[in-house]
């Protein structure tokens, strides 16, 4: 069964520094991948998707995440955060030995400090 | 872009109560929906997968007749907590996944808080 792994319930950092958040990934046929944000009370917002093809995937707000096959992994980064980016972000994974469900990850919180 | 609208957003009722809620993909088709339910400050649990004209599909553990739910067209859903009571206030969201494939996204719909007294 595929699962998702998010190192980090909570990440800060500083206005303008790199934003990091660890995806790592079990699979054991090709998955596909997603991050969600969710703000306060609220649902959740898709940034980006992998499915098939680039592995270096660039979703909204700036926001991009590179699939890679011998990690496991899926991180998503941005090169300079904004307070607006404060938030619960998730990663997911799905695949058809999971019948195509979305499987979440536990979520990390990022703060961002003026 | 892909717009699920969940209604209503917040509700807050006495213990005994049956609450629904709605869950309606407004500009595109959606033959699967799904309900979650999240916990304060922990990720999602997926409860069932709602198929457009048949039974939902339940994960294990989640009482199938506590939580009726029922896709009669391919833009709605409802959610219906029966007999509601304390232990069951939580936030619900649903979400879509539109026609097009399995390889595409699912979209959420803003959630519903709810209270049970």
């Amino acid at each position: 069964a595929q699962s998702v792994t998010q190192l980090g319930s909570h990440v800060s950092v500083s206005e303008g520094a790199l934003v990091l958040l660890r995806c790592n990934y079990s699979s054991s046929v090709p998955p596909y991948l997603f991050w969600y944000v969710q703000y306060p009370n609220q649902g959740l917002q898709l940034l980006l998707k992998y499915t098939t093809g680039a592995t270096l995937v660039k979703g909204i707000n700036g926001f991009e995440a590179e699939f890679k096959k011998s990690e496991t992994s899926f991180h998503l980064t941005k090169p300079s955060a904004h307070m607006s980016d404060a938030a619960e972000y998730f990663c997911a994974v799905s695949d058809r030995t999971g019948g195509f469900k979305t499987i979440f990850g536990a979520g990390t919180r990022l703060f961002v400090k003026a | 872009g892909a717009v699920v609208s969940q209604h209503p957003s917040r509700v807050i009722c006495k213990s005994g109560t049956s609450v629904k809620i709605e869950c309606r993909s407004l500009d595109f088709q959606a033959t699967t929906m799904f309900w979650y339910r999240q916990f304060p400050k922990k990720s999602l649990m997926l409860m069932a997968t709602s198929n457009e004209g048949s039974k939902a599909t339940y994960e294990q553990g989640v009482e199938k007749d506590k939580f009726l739910i029922n896709h009669a067209s391919l833009t709605l859903s409802t959610l219906t907590v029966t007999s509601a009571h304390p232990e069951d206030s939580s936030f619900y969201i649903c979400s879509a996944r539109d026609v097009g494939g399995s390889n595409q996204p699912q979209h959420f719909g803003d959630g519903t808080r709810l209270s049970i007294l």
